[in-house]
């Protein structure tokens, strides 16, 4: 595909149960980047990939939190006993290289609302 | 652990430029100044990046004082789709460990017909 694709685009998930958020970045991008913003927020940092390897996880807020990438392509961000608190959307980002200046590309999101 | 303040909100007169101040006093040597701008409902959207120098592409200025601590993106004609909430974020330090792009939150800037 021409861009980062996530999916669902919206979930709708009952206290408690657990979430699967997928990310297809662009093909042959090694860095991965996962963000969360609230309502009327600005992305906060989550975590980050380089290729399967996860280097940064430093913004996940629980332990609940559990992103992979296991063959250094597609991601999945793992949300597990979802709480209110958890309600946003996640951002996924894929830039080329693995060096900090170069540009992101970012999908469109998943909305996660937690009733 | 913001690294840049913006102004909220600004206004800006379709076809006249735009002029987005972002402060970043405390940027270090080898960290970018990165603007990305993010429409209604959609991802965030890449416009421009820099280290010193000032720097132009199709579709925005990036002028850097030349202390580094603060900067200007400059849309030359702004356009109603340009009205978008707009980031301005220092890079991670190259060699810190951390990846931790750090966005704020940002200038609404609405274009007016």
């Amino acid at each position: 595909g021409a861009g980062v694709s996530q999916s669902p685009r919206y979930k709708v998930a009952k206290r408690g149960q657990d979430v699967a958020l997928r990310c297809d970045p662009i093909s042959g991008h090694v860095s991965l980047f996962w963000y969360q913003q609230a309502l009327g927020q600005g992305p906060e940092f989550l975590t980050y990939f380089q290729n399967e390897a996860q280097l940064d996880k430093s913004g996940l807020p629980s332990d609940r939190f559990f992103a992979e990438r296991p063959e250094g392509s597609v991601s999945t961000l793992k949300i597990q006993r979802t709480q209110q608190e958890d309600s946003a959307v996640y951002l996924c980002a894929s830039s080329l290289g693995q060096e900090l200046n170069t540009e992101a590309f970012f999908g469109q999101g998943t909305r996660l609302t937690v009733v | 652990d913001a690294k840049t303040t913006q102004p909220p909100s600004m206004d800006c007169a379709e076809g006249r430029a735009a002029n987005l101040p972002c402060n970043h006093s405390t940027i270090s040597g080898n960290e970018y100044v990165y603007w990305y701008r993010q429409i209604h409902s959609q991802g965030p959207q890449y416009i421009i990046h820099g280290l010193k120098n000032n720097e132009t592409n199709e579709m925005a200025s990036l002028i850097i004082t030349e202390d580094r601590k603060s900067s200007t993106l400059i849309l030359p004609h702004a356009t109603l789709r340009d009205t978008a909430v707009y980031y301005c974020i220092v890079s991670p330090q190259i060699g810190s460990g951390t990846y931790k792009y750090i966005f704020g939150t940002g200038t609404r800037l609405k274009v007016l017909a």
